[in-house]
């Protein structure tokens, strides 16, 4: 079974430049998440989605993050204007009701390593 | 409001032994509890969980964790290590917010090395 995909795995880009990162969730999951992993943070959740609708995103850091689930297969992390300080790993993940009822339980893609410069 | 806290950031161990890796969690209502492991240049992926029953949860790879609701604990641990167990760790806490919704937190880690 094909996993969560993320895109592009690595990205380098200058400061000021648009960036946005692509996730494709496991088919059937109804629940899809933003994470940013930094050695200084650790793993944040910036946003999350049930059902394509964006449930919070009190984690994003500014106004310059923008998150979008236009359908249930695919998800964009748009960053404008990227600034060095966005160097990170972006996870994506997804999750399922199961009875009714999230367990919790994600499954990750590879990540997506953002450099600014 | 929850945290999760894991006591050691690092955790170097010989190869054949046997190891800990702890976590504590705060919360006031019920929750499901996770392992995670992250190989290097790779995400995620789940090693056991706790959502009821028997407390002690066997997992992946030979790890199994104890749930040990009055200590608020939920510690990871394997009888003999590989060093294919290098990695990163990471205990998470699920917690109802709204309806079915759940929310995940993370712990910040332990890097558990494994030396020949």
């Amino acid at each position: 079974d094909a996993g969560v995909i993320q895109s592009p795995r690595h990205e380098v880009t200058e400061m000021g430049q648009e960036v946005t990162l692509r996730c494709k969730p496991i088919s059937g999951h109804n629940s899809l998440f933003w994470y940013r992993q930094t050695m200084m943070r650790g793993l944040e959740l910036l946003i999350y989605f049930n059902n394509n609708v964006p449930i919070d995103d009190s984690g994003m850091p500014e106004d310059r993050f923008s998150a979008k689930m236009p359908n249930a297969s695919f998800s964009t992390l748009k960053i404008q204007p990227s600034e060095p300080r966005d160097s990170a790993v972006y996870f994506c993940a997804s999750s399922r009701l199961t009875s009714g009822t999230h367990t919790g339980e994600l499954f990750f893609g590879e990540g997506s390593r953002l450099t600014v410069l | 409001a929850q945290s999760v806290t894991q006591l050691d950031s690092q955790v170097p161990v010989f190869e054949e032994a046997p190891v800990e890796l702890r976590c504590n969690y705060s919360s006031s209502v019920s929750v499901y509890l996770f392992w995670y492991v992250q190989y290097p240049n790779q995400g995620l992926q789940l090693l056991l969980k706790y959502l009821s029953g028997s407390t002690l949860v066997k997992g992946i790879n030979g790890f199994e964790a104890e749930f040990n609701k009055s200590q608020t604990s939920f510690h990871l641990r394997k009888p003999s290590v590989h060093i294919s167990d290098t990695a990163e760790y990471f205990c998470a806490v699920s917690r109802p917010v709204s309806g079915s919704a759940r929310q995940l937190t993370f712990g910040s880690g332990t890097q558990l090395t494994v030396l020949p």
